[in-house]
């Protein structure tokens, strides 16, 4: 079966511009969650969503934000870039069953994202 | 919030030696356990996981053990090889599944042939 989908996997964008960044999930998998890797801060949790919803939200300013439609796909957007924003942003995609308990992260590659 | 704390951050072992890495937790509330291996490149891969209500977790030549008075759980890998060669994460979540995980710094761990 097909993987996660992340595109663009790099992106080179100006300090002020904004970026949107999109995620297709494995099929089926109706959970989103976003991360973003730094060498200094390391996997650091962005927000998941479900069904369209976001159900949970890290400690990341306004200007992250994302949504789900309704194929599960997810975007991503950051707006007002700052240097600091330079990262690999992950996506991760989960089956959720009737336990209430998820199968585990699946990773897409990922889009490398500077800002200069 | 959770904190996780991982050592060593690089650990380097001949082949054919095991290797083993710890992780410490502050939220005595967290039960889920996963450990990732990230290649050069490469996106992270979940080798292994653990929940609280487990002791001890085996696959193959990785086992993961878990203490859950003391706060830690340690990955082990028995029969290191060259293709074992990455960066390790581990990560705890207070869901009890793959949930808006806390994750370590990570190991870069080296097999040496």
């Amino acid at each position: 079966k097909a993987g996660v989908t992340q595109t663009p996997r790099y992106l080179i964008k100006t300090r002020g511009q904004q970026v949107t960044l999109s995620c297709s999930p494995i099929s089926g998998h109706r959970s989103v969650s976003w991360y973003q890797q730094t060498p200094g801060q390391g996997l650091q949790f962005l927000f998941e969503y479900f069904s369209e919803t976001q159900r949970n939200k890290g400690n990341f300013p306004g200007r992250f934000s994302g949504r789900q439609f309704s194929n599960s796909r997810s975007e991503m957007n950051v707006s007002t870039l700052e240097l600091g924003d330079s990262a690999l942003y992950l996506c991760a995609s989960s089956l959720w069953g009737p336990t209430g308990r998820s199968d585990g992260y699946t990773f897409g590659s990922g889009t490398r994202l500077t800002v200069v | 919030g959770e904190n996780v704390e991982q050592h060593p951050s690089t650990l380097s072992v001949q082949e054919g030696d095991s290797a083993v890495i710890k992780c410490t937790y502050s939220d005595s509330a967290s039960n889920y356990f996963p450990w990732y291996k990230q290649e050069l490149g490469k996106r992270p891969q979940l080798i292994i996981d653990i929940r609280s209500n487990v002791g001890e977790k085996k696959d193959q030549r990785i086992a993961v053990t878990l203490n859950k008075t003391a706060k830690h759980f340690s990955l082990h890998i028995t029969e290191t090889q060259p293709e074992d060669s990455a960066v390790y994460f581990c990560a705890a979540s207070l869901s009890g599944s793959a949930r808006q995980l806390t994750f370590g710094s990570g190991t870069q761990l080296t097999v040496l042939p």
